[in-house]
C-alpha cells in the first residue's frame, strides 16, 4: 500500500513559470513532509521540508503549502528555471522515523 | 567529507551472481538505509540500521540481505541475482536528533 501519492508523473514549464507538484498521505501520524531533489545521475538532497503545525513554508522560489485536513502537501516553484530540470519526491516520516517516498515527477523546465 | 560513498559506481552480473555493495559515511550518523529507485516507482526501502548493531527490514527485503560492519559502513547483499534486481541503488544515513537523511551517489547495478 502506497503511503504517499505523488502527481503528476512529469511536468512541462516554460522558463519563468510555475511548476505545481501534489502529494496526499493517509496516515494522520506524519509529522514531518519534507521534498527531495534528484539531479540525473546524482542522489536525492533536501530541498526543503515542513511540520503540519504551519500551513506554508517558503525558502526563496521555493514554497511548501500543507493542507492537514485534506492530508495533502504541495510544492510550488515560482519563477522557474532551467537549472530546476530535475525529479522531485515528496516524503512523509514519523519523527525519526523512516522515510516514505512518493513515485517522484519529472521537473522540465524549457527556456 | 566525503559525506555518503559507494562502491562500485556501476556493476553488470549474470544471473545467479552474488555481490556485495558498499556504503561507507563520515558524518558520524547513527541510522543508515538501503534504498532501490526503478523507473515510476520511487525510492522503495530494502532494509535499514536504526543504530550500530541493529538491522530491520523495509519494503522490498526479498532477495537481499545488509550487514552493519560498524558505525561507518553498511553493505548490501545479493546471493543470487535475478533480473528483476536491475536497479539503481542508493544508500542513505541520518543523524539521531534530525529527520534529513543524506544520500550517496548510487550504484546503478544490471542483471543480465
Amino acid at each position: 500500500q502506497q503511503q504517499v501519492k505523488q502527481s503528476p508523473q512529469s511536468l512541462i514549464v516554460q522558463k519563468g513559470g510555475i511548476s505545481i507538484i501534489n502529494c496526499a498521505y493517509e496516515n494522520t501520524a506524519f509529522d514531518y513532509f519534507p521534498w527531495y531533489q534528484q539531479f540525473p545521475g546524482k542522489g536525492p538532497a533536501l530541498l526543503i521540508a515542513i511540520r503540519p503545525d504551519v500551513s506554508e513554508k517558503k525558502e526563496g522560489r521555493f514554497t511548501i503549502s500543507f493542507n492537514k485536513s485534506a492530508k495533502q502537501f504541495s510544492l510550488h516553484i515560482m519563477d522557474s528555471q532551467p537549472g530546476d530540470s530535475a525529479t522531485y519526491f515528496c516524503a512523509a516520516t514519523y519523527t525519526l522515523g523512516r522515510l516514505y517516498f512518493g513515485r517522484g515527477t519529472q521537473l522540465t523546465v524549457w527556456p | 567529507n566525503a559525506g555518503v560513498t559507494q562502491t562500485p559506481k556501476f556493476q553488470v552480473l549474470k544471473t545467479g551472481q552474488s555481490m556485495t555493495l558498499q556504503c561507507a559515511q563520515d558524518m558520524n550518523h547513527n541510522s543508515m538505509y538501503w534504498y532501490r529507485q526503478d523507473p515510476g516507482m520511487g525510492l522503495r526501502l530494502i532494509y535499514y540500521s536504526a543504530s550500530e548493531g541493529t538491522t530491520d527490514k523495509g519494503e522490498v527485503p526479498n532477495g537481499y540481505n545488509v550487514s552493519r560492519l560498524n558505525k561507518r559502513e553498511f553493505s548490501l547483499r545479493l546471493e543470487s541475482a535475478a533480473p528483476s534486481q536491475t536497479s539503481v541503488y542508493f544508500c542513505a544515513s541520518r543523524d539521531r536528533g534530525n529527520n534529513e537523511q543524506f544520500f550517496g551517489p548510487g550504484t546503478r547495478l544490471t542483471v543480465l
